[in-house]
């Protein structure tokens, strides 16, 4: 069974930063690409970064291009999203999502919630 | 970047009525378009991908359709556990994109 437990998230100030984690199991994760995507409170859903299967490619949302960094460990099976900058319009819900096929995102994890508040 | 467009934003239906959803791209994506169905307080769950091919699990009653820039997903049959919000994506390029969304209420 296909699993994504993301994790990491919590209450930061404004200009702080922040690294949120994936953990999957139940499929072979080196040969997926995985990505994140955020909903803010009450909102719909924005796509903010993915990375290839072998981490040597990355993509990111204008909005968090600069700030935002997204890595994995193959050997951990394992995502992250290293996020610096935080500022109030990055609060939201944060989902790791399998991609397959190419950029549709088959699982979700069940999100972990950032709040950037001062 | 392709903007995805949903509509209506909102619609009440009766269990066991259809409903058609329409999503349009600012350009045309060939059949480069999802679908997914979230409910409140739960993750977004894959229907719909290649704008007509349904995900395993997904039930018959869930159908897309579309080429270029106009697509739809049509539920036959509305079951209680249908009412959800709705959104389409466009998987052609990055950015990746999501229409606004289209919640489905039961009337």
């Amino acid at each position: 069974e296909v699993q994504l437990l993301d994790s990491g998230g919590g209450l930061v100030q404004p200009g702080w930063s922040l690294r949120l984690s994936c953990e999957a199991s139940g499929f072979t994760f080196n040969t997926y690409a995985m990505a994140w995507v955020r909903q803010a409170p009450g909102r719909g859903l924005e796509w903010v970064s993915t990375i290839s299967a072998n981490g040597g490619a990355t993509y990111y949302a204008k909005s968090v291009k600069g700030r935002f960094t997204i890595s994995r460990d193959n050997s951990k099976n394992t995502l992250y999203l290293q996020m610096n900058g935080l500022g109030v319009e990055d609060a939201a819900l944060y989902y790791c999502a399998r991609d397959s096929p190419r950029y549709t995102f088959d699982f979700w994890g069940q999100g972990t919630l950032v709040t950037v508040s001062s | 970047d392709i903007q995805m467009t949903q509509s209506p934003s909102s619609v009440s239906v009766p269990v066991g009525d259809g409903v058609t959803i329409t999503c349009r791209a600012s350009q045309g994506i060939r059949a480069s378009l999802a679908w997914y169905q979230q409910k409140p307080g739960k993750a977004p769950k894959l229907l719909i991908y290649a704008a007509s091919s349904l995900q395993s699990g997904v039930p018959s009653r869930f159908s897309g359709r579309g080429s270029g820039t106009d697509f739809t997903l049509t539920i036959d049959s509305l079951q209680p556990e249908d009412f959800a919000t709705y959104y389409c994506q466009q998987t052609t390029s990055f950015p990746l994109t999501f229409g606004g969304g289209t919640r489905v209420d039961i009337k």
